[in-house]
């Protein structure tokens, strides 16, 4: 089975400090892995994704995670964080192009000035 | 870019009634999904449809839950007595397979907020 945890539900970061949100996978099959970013009152929009090409994978809004499958973690940076980051961020898995996604829990990224 | 679509964005509804949440998924895709959040929870997985049936679901998604492909475009979620645990937001999600996966991912809907009173 696939699980996804995300380490720390809450993040504090000033602006213009690095960001760094934990996701760590458990898969027993090579996965597909994603980081979403949740507004507050919005639905789910896609940050990056990870399918099996590059391992460094760069995404919207100045964010990347990096692929290591011998630490299976697929952790997101921003090196400068700004005020319009702050969000809920979900990391997910599958296994197959219409498999289910596993959600994380979540971590609320907050922003001070 | 293609969006999905959901209706209502807010549905209020009394405990014991019916209610249908609307989603219109790209119109090349072949999977669909519904997942739930409960506010302030992650997002859960309910129900995939692929080739116009069930292809997995999860525990929550028991007999009170159906969905329905009706007439190629709309995916539709009937939840037929609701509880007061329903209370959630409800997201459609759709992808097309391999191409559309590497080049999009899944594609969600912004919503449906379900309040049952």
């Amino acid at each position: 089975a696939q699980s996804v945890t995300q380490l720390g539900s809450h993040v504090s970061v000033s602006e213009g400090a690095l960001v760094l949100l934990r996701c760590n996978y458990s898969s027993s099959v090579p996965p597909y892995l994603f980081w979403y970013v949740q507004y507050p009152n919005q639905g789910l929009q896609l940050l990056l994704k990870y399918t099996s090409a590059a391992t460094l994978v760069k995404g919207i809004n100045g964010f990347e995670a990096e692929f290591k499958k011998s630490e299976t973690s697929f952790h997101l940076t921003k090196p400068s964080a700004h005020m319009s980051d702050a969000a809920e961020y979900f990391c997910a898995v599958t296994s197959n192009q219409g498999g289910k996604l596993i959600f994380g829990q979540g971590t609320e990224l907050s922003v001070k000035p | 870019e293609p969006e999905v679509t959901q209706t209502p964005s807010h549905q209020v509804t009394q405990m014991g009634q019916e209610v249908i949440l609307r989603c219109v998924p790209i119109s090349n895709h072949l999977y669909f999904y519904w997942y739930r959040q409960i506010l302030g929870q992650k997002v859960e997985f309910l129900v995939s449809f692929y080739n116009n049936e069930i292809s997995e679901k999860s525990e929550i998604f028991d007999d009170q839950f159906s969905v329905e492909r009706p007439d190629g475009s709309n995916f539709t979620l009937k939840i037929r007595s609701t509880k007061l645990e329903d209370s959630a937001m409800y997201f459609c999600a759709s992808n097309g397979g391999q191409v559309t996966i590497a080049n999009y991912g899944y594609t969600f809907g912004s919503g449906t907020r379900l309040t049952v009173v």
